[in-house]
């Protein structure tokens, strides 16, 4: 059983529409951790949340907590090209004091022109 | 100013044998951390080394171990490898490796067993 849940998987999508990538838990978290990964590299860390019902914005990109610290989401509005990748969740959970993450499954996001 | 820094970059071994994965973190960290990738997958993480210590440890056997240097790099070190030890080996460097401290990974290393 996955700790964290990501949704969905896979998306293909045409360039200019919006989505939203979801990761699910029932266990709270500290905070929370977005990465992007592309093929052949590390993931690079996009944004990390920390109180409960924050919202981030980066750019295009909107990241949400949830209240509870149990789920977060990301919003990508006229999705490019230069998004493509894959799309990783974070968490590091309340009873760690050391930062170790658990990751969702991750969402591999294709954008098409 | 470097981020954090893996060698090699890939590697293929076969099964049996013994494998040294090194680390650099990014300059101003001393923690790090170590997870392994499978394709497809998420990271899953497989210990964290902080004042040359490991400080906690993830459901991996002891056929993982490591090691942290004054320099605060690392080493991870897999023996009797196995087929399904395939995979993307990431490092990961934060500073004193709090929860809500950002970490920061290398690109990591591609591991290979035939």
């Amino acid at each position: 059983t996955q700790l964290l849940e990501q949704s969905p998987q896979f998306l293909s999508i045409q360039e200019g529409e919006n989505l939203t990538v979801y990761c699910n838990s029932s266990s709270v978290f500290s905070s929370l951790q977005w990465y992007r990964q592309e093929p052949g590299e590390g993931p690079v860390l996009l944004v990390t949340v920390v109180t409960g019902g924050e919202v981030k914005k980066l750019k295009r990109l909107t990241f949400q907590f949830g209240d509870a610290r149990k789920d977060s989401s990301l919003h990508i509005t006229a999705a490019q090209p230069g998004d493509t990748g894959l799309y990783l969740c974070a968490g590091a959970r309340v009873s760690s004091n050391t930062g170790k993450l658990i990751f969702g499954q991750g969402t591999t996001l294709q954008v098409k022109p | 100013d470097a981020g954090v820094t893996q060698s090699p970059t890939h590697l293929i071994k076969t099964r049996g044998q013994q494998v040294t994965l090194r680390c650099s973190p990014k300059s101003g960290h001393d923690t790090v951390s170590w997870y392994q990738q499978a394709l497809g997958q998420g990271p899953q993480f497989i210990f964290q080394y902080y004042e040359e210590e490991e400080r906690q440890r993830g459901n991996f056997p002891d056929r993982f171990s490591g090691h942290q240097f004054p320099n605060y790099s690392s080493e991870l070190n897999v023996n009797a490898l196995l087929l399904g030890d395939s995979a993307l080996y990431l490092c990961a460097s934060s500073y004193t490796g709090g929860s809500n401290q950002p970490q920061h990974f290398g690109d990591g290393t591609r591991l290979s067993i035939l």
